[in-house]
């Protein structure tokens, strides 16, 4: 069946660093792609998606492109701050099932 | 926009005890909602979903149940809880043009 998954934390990065969290996905169909982030104590907040190939999904400095010839959705972040410290959840979505990833850890460290 | 509600936002029960959660959703109607629960450091479950008003389909066999008596309104229960309960209890649904909205969660302690 469908799946994610993504690269295990922790990771610990210092303000300023650039940030990328692996996302690799396997699937029978065409899935939506999606990142959420989870701040300490909180539900999950959608952060971006791409709904098909070559889409750039972004938001918050924060990007996403779907490659298909990678089954890839790689997370990236230029320049983390300390209010990027959550846990993020790669996912994809085929039909009505959304399967997420183990998610990954990040602290940022000023 | 869309918006769950979830409370309480933390519980701590005896075990045996029983329990009710519970979400309600505004800004939409007839909506796919979800219970997931997240262990401590660990990933989402799927636990239940429900596509309308009394419709329940179960992913995970275990000590826990769901109704849905609204349209907008999904609630966890158990009738004696156990130990293996705790955990952070996510409500979910769909959003009008792909992924989830989220409630702010239910963090159980069953001690």
């Amino acid at each position: 069946g469908d799946s994610v998954t993504q690269m295990e934390g922790p990771v610990t990065l210092s303000e300023e660093a650039c940030l990328t969290i692996n996302c690799t996905y396997t699937a029978t169909g065409y899935p939506s792609l999606f990142w959420y982030v989870q701040y300490p104590g909180e539900g999950l907040q959608l952060l971006l998606k791409a709904t098909k190939a070559d889409d750039k999904g972004s938001n918050k400095g924060f990007e996403a492109t779907y490659r298909k010839e990678t089954t890839s959705f790689h997370l990236e972040k230029g320049s983390v701050q300390v209010s990027d410290s959550a846990v993020y959840f790669c996912a994809l979505s085929d039909a009505n099932d959304m399967r997420f990833g183990a998610g990954t850890r990040l602290t940022v460290k000023p | 926009s869309q918006t769950i509600h979830q409370w309480p936002a933390t519980l701590v029960q005896p075990v045996g005890s029983p329990l009710s959660l519970e979400c309600t959703v505004e800004g939409t109607s007839n909506p796919n909602l979800y219970w997931y629960r997240q262990a401590a450091g660990r990933g989402l479950q799927l636990l239940f979903y429900s596509v309308g008003i009394g419709q329940i389909s179960s992913e995970v066999p275990q000590n826990l149940s769901a109704s849905r008596p609204q349209d907008r309104q999904f609630i966890l229960s158990s009738k004696k809880l156990l130990l293996s309960d705790s955990g952070f209890y996510l409500c979910a649904c769909d959003r009008p043009r792909g992924g989830y909205t989220f409630g702010s969660g239910t963090r159980l302690t069953v001690v």
